[in-house]
């Protein structure tokens, strides 16, 4: 089976401007979670998408939300960029049907830059 | 509060054996996971324990006391290729279920 897989890899933003990451879950997941990747903060939940819904959710403000389509790709936003958002995001797919997963596959993330 | 700490770093030679403690603060724990991630990688799943006890996998190993809120992760034999980050996460449940990883604990491994 092929791995999740994310995109862009990289990407250049200026403060202010928005960003949409996409990615690609593992055939067969329904579960799609979002972290940011910080050397400061480290892996921090964002949030966690199940059949089209949002189901789990961290400590993240409204700039940054999601959404997942009916083939379980999922996208993620972050409105008016701040240069704290620079940080790896990563997306994990899981399975799904029991909750959210001890068992995360995590995609080779998207590293986002902001100036 | 929810946090969980594990040291920063461990440093170790070919061949030994290593153990990275992971203690948790929670109420409404499911249980434990590891992950591995090598520079500029994705992390990789582990191994999960949710009864206390110890789970073997090959080279490694994983061990939780829910009652003392602490588990470990021991590498055996260890290898250069083992030199990575490793994390300890744990699911909190309380409204939100979330998935919270440890600062991650930063191995290496010398010749």
């Amino acid at each position: 089976k092929a791995g999740v897989t994310q995109t862009p890899r990289y990407l250049i933003k200026t403060r202010g401007q928005q960003v949409t990451l996409s990615c690609s879950p593992i055939s067969g997941h329904r579960s799609v979670s979002w972290y940011q990747q910080t050397p400061g903060q480290g892996l921090q939940f964002l949030f966690e998408y199940f059949s089209e819904t949002q189901r789990n959710k961290g400590n993240f403000p409204g700039r940054f939300s999601g959404r997942q389509f009916s083939n379980s790709r999922s996208e993620m936003n972050v409105s008016t960029l701040e240069l704290g958002d620079s940080a790896l995001y990563l997306c994990a797919s899981s399975p799904g049907g029991g909750g959210l997963s001890y068992e995360q596959y995590f995609g080779p993330g998207t590293r986002l830059t902001v100036t | 509060g929810q946090s969980l700490e594990q040291p920063s770093e461990v440093t170790a030679v070919e061949g030994a054996i290593v153990q990275i403690n992971c203690t948790y603060q929670t109420s409404g724990f499911y249980g434990l996971s590891w992950y591995q991630q090598h520079d500029g990688g994705a992390p990789t799943f582990l191994s999960y324990n949710a009864l206390d006890g110890l789970e073997e996998t090959g080279r490694f190993s994983s061990f939780l006391s829910r009652s003392d809120s602490y588990g470990y992760l021991l590498l055996q034999e260890l290898q250069m290729k083992d030199s990575a980050s490793y994390f300890c996460a744990v699911v909190f449940s309380g409204g939100y279920n979330k998935l919270i990883f440890g600062a991650g604990t930063r191995l290496a491994v010398h010749p």
